[in-house]
């Protein structure tokens, strides 16, 4: 079976643009949620999406949104970037039912604002 | 709200050593409690868990025991090797307190010589 498809590995963009990344779950999986990496904060939880809802989200600014589609492919757009964004965004995926807790990571995306 | 605390690093060790790395959790609820590693350039790769309190999770040579009268879920390892080295991080899943997520220790930088 294959793993959680993260798209694109690196980007870079200046501030004041937007970036959509792109998460593919594995297979059956219907649960895609977002994690936002860095030094100073370490890992935090961004949001969650459940057969197209969002079902939970954490404490960030409005900037920050994402969605789901049909086949629970999952995107993730921050809009006016600032330098603060500069960081490894993780998606992770678990199927929902049985071992309903454990998630599993794709590799990330790193993004630098410039 | 829930936390976890884990020792941060570096912690180096000679290949064979033992090894210890303590973590410690608030919760709301009755969590999950996973050891998540990551390799340099790579996501997270779920190493064990343990749903329930005395459950023992166990990987590749490494073992964690959920304890719940002292909210600790230390990672241990008989004998490591140099590819052990690694960023190690103690996570919970707590459906009980919101569902946000996992929430993760700051991780471990743990580096291995020869």
């Amino acid at each position: 079976k294959a793993g959680v498809t993260q798209t694109p590995r690196y980007l870079i963009k200046t501030r004041g643009q937007q970036v959509t990344l792109s998460c593919s779950p594995i297979s059956g999986h219907r649960s895609v949620s977002w994690y936002q990496q860095t030094p100073g904060q370490g890992l935090q939880f961004l949001f969650e999406y459940f057969s197209e809802t969002q079902r939970n989200k954490g404490n960030f600014p409005g900037r920050f949104s994402g969605r789901q589609f049909s086949n629970s492919r999952s995107e993730m757009n921050v809009s006016t970037l600032e330098l603060g964004d500069s960081a490894l965004y993780l998606c992770a995926s678990r199927s929902g039912a049985g071992e309903k807790n454990i998630q599993y990571f794709g590799a990330g995306t790193r993004l630098s604002v410039l | 709200g829930n936390s976890v605390t884990q020792m941060e690093g570096p912690v180096t060790l000679s290949e064979e050593a033992f090894l210890t790395i303590n973590c410690t959790y608030t919760a709301t609820g009755y969590p999950s409690l996973f050891w998540y590693v990551q390799y340099p350039g790579e996501g997270l790769q779920l190493l064990l868990k343990a749903t329930k309190a005395d459950d023992k999770g166990s990987n590749k040579g490494f073992e964690a025991t959920y304890r719940k009268e002292t909210t600790s879920f230390h990672l241990e390892k008989g004998s490591v090797q140099v590819s052990d080295s690694a960023v190690y991080f103690c996570a919970l899943y707590d459906s009980g307190g919101g569902a946000d997520g996992l929430t993760f220790g700051k991780g471990t930088h743990l580096i291995i010589q020869p």
